[in-house]
């Protein structure tokens, strides 16, 4: 079956662009969540979703970040007035429930900053 | 405000058994033991779970102390290829948070 997919796999922009990151979960998961990484880092916790709402945002770095997840599948991550050093791999990962099941991470999307 | 304590890194022979420790004092009694693996240019990988029993898989073994304040990942016999960080991370009333986890070198 399919698992965790992250569109685009790569994308540059222009530092003060907007930028939208999506996430399509593992169809049946509750559980979505949004990590950033830099390079020699660990993954860095952004917002977790149960469902369609926010279960906890409080890894968001600043209001330039956004998350939603309407319909409590599909989720974008949208990045306003991007900064060079917002330049990271954002991966996404989903899990039955969160808290007792593993999660499945999608291959991430590579963000250029420049 | 971390959960988990691993050491930074660790050192292996290959096709030697690894053991992995983690020190979690402060978990809750909802709180499910987790580990995952990162290996160079890739995404987190499941590796393990558990609540209160010993869990083996076809990857792993995972031992929990009767406390539960600390847990031990085994891997059998280590390849080349469980070269990787290593995380042990607690889900209960937080969700899946990574900390610094342990690198793991596997000599050939």
């Amino acid at each position: 079956g399919a698992g965790v997919s992250q569109t685009p796999s790569n994308k540059v922009t222009e530092k003060g662009k907007y930028v939208e990151l999506r996430c399509d979960p593992i169809s049946g998961h509750t559980a979505l969540y949004w990590y950033r990484q830099s390079l020699g880092q660990g993954p860095e916790f952004l917002i977790y979703f149960q469902g369609t709402g926010a279960a906890d945002d409080s890894g968001l770095p600043n209001d330039r970040f956004f998350a939603v997840r309407p319909e409590g599948s599909v989720s974008t991550l949208k990045i306003q007035r991007t900064e060079r050093g917002d330049s990271a791999v954002y991966l996404c990962a989903s899990s039955l429930d969160g808290r007792r099941t593993e999660a499945f991470f999608g291959q991430g999307t590579r963000l250029t900053v420049v | 405000d971390a959960k988990t304590t691993q050491p930074n890194s660790m050192e292996s022979n290959e096709e030697e058994p690894v053991h992995l420790p983690c020190n979690h004092s402060t978990i809750s009694g909802t709180d499910y033991i987790h580990w995952y693996r990162q290996l160079p240019s890739q995404g987190p990988e499941y590796v393990i779970h558990g609540l209160t029993s010993n869990v083996n898989n076809r990857m792993a073994s995972l031992a929990i102390a009767e406390d539960r304040k600390s847990s031990t990942l085994i891997l059998h016999r280590a390849t080349l290829r469980d070269a990787a960080v290593y995380y042990c991370i607690l889900t209960g009333n937080t969700p899946l948070v990574f900390g610094k986890g342990t690198r793991l070198s596997v000599i050939a």
